[in-house]
């Protein structure tokens, strides 16, 4: 296994377009994790799941962006109508127990969204 | 809400010199904190952390210890290394089921 995969790592899209970032995480990890990184700032919380289910969304996360994870392994991020605020890093993280307390959450590359 | 304030950059250092990132936190309780580092092109990779009060972790070089008076964990090095050149992100997580990140530090270690 070689770590947390993202793809697209670049993505440049026109504004009011949809786009769809796919993550998919180390094997068996439980938690899957999506956080959205602008320039000069640390990663946010967009939200995560445990296995297939989606328990928290960040209030980021406007009714255009919608996660899943259908089958508790790879997830995918949707953007609709795109603007050009939603230009960031969009990072994937995975963890393989219940809580990143006491264990390593490993992150992606990452996918850079540019809306022109 | 949990917070984390972290040392404002670009940090720029020669080779072998002494290294202090400053860290510090705002929580509800007793957080367990991290610090991340992104090497340039890479993703974010946990460089040490420490869980509980006077805690010290350690990696590479690397040390922070977990401060509860100060609510700090203050990233230092005796001496870096060009290798070292990363953006460093201090962090935090406390019972909410997410990492809470610093704006990071970027730090350039010239020859």
């Amino acid at each position: 296994d070689t770590g947390v995969s993202q793809n697209p790592r670049h993505k440049i899209t026109k504004r009011g377009q949809n786009v769809t970032f796919r993550c998919d995480p180390i094997s068996e990890h439980n938690r899957l994790y999506w956080y959205r990184q602008t320039l000069g700032q640390g990663p946010e919380f967009l939200t995560y799941f445990q296995n297939e289910a989606q328990l928290e969304k960040s209030r980021l996360l406007s009714d255009r962006f919608s996660a899943e994870r259908p089958k508790g392994s790879f997830s995918t991020l949707e953007i609709q109508r795109t603007e050009q605020g939603d230009s960031a890093m969009y990072l994937c993280a995975s963890s393989p127990q219940e809580s990143p307390k006491n264990t390593e959450a490993f992150f992606g590359q990452g996918t850079r969204l540019t809306v022109v | 809400g949990d917070s984390v304030t972290q040392m404002e950059g670009p940090v720029t250092l020669s080779e072998e010199a002494f290294l202090t990132i400053n860290c510090t936190y705002t929580a509800t309780g007793y957080p367990s904190l991290f610090w991340y580092v992104q090497y340039p092109g890479e993703g974010l990779q946990l460089l040490l952390k420490a869980t509980k009060a006077d805690d010290k972790g350690s990696n590479k070089g690397f040390e922070a210890t977990y401060r509860k008076e100060t609510t700090s964990f203050h990233l230092e090095k005796g001496s870096v290394q060009v290798s070292d050149s990363a953006v460093y992100f201090c962090a935090l997580y406390f019972g909410n089921e997410k990492l809470t990140f610093g704006t990071g530090t970027r730090l350039t270690i010239i020859p």
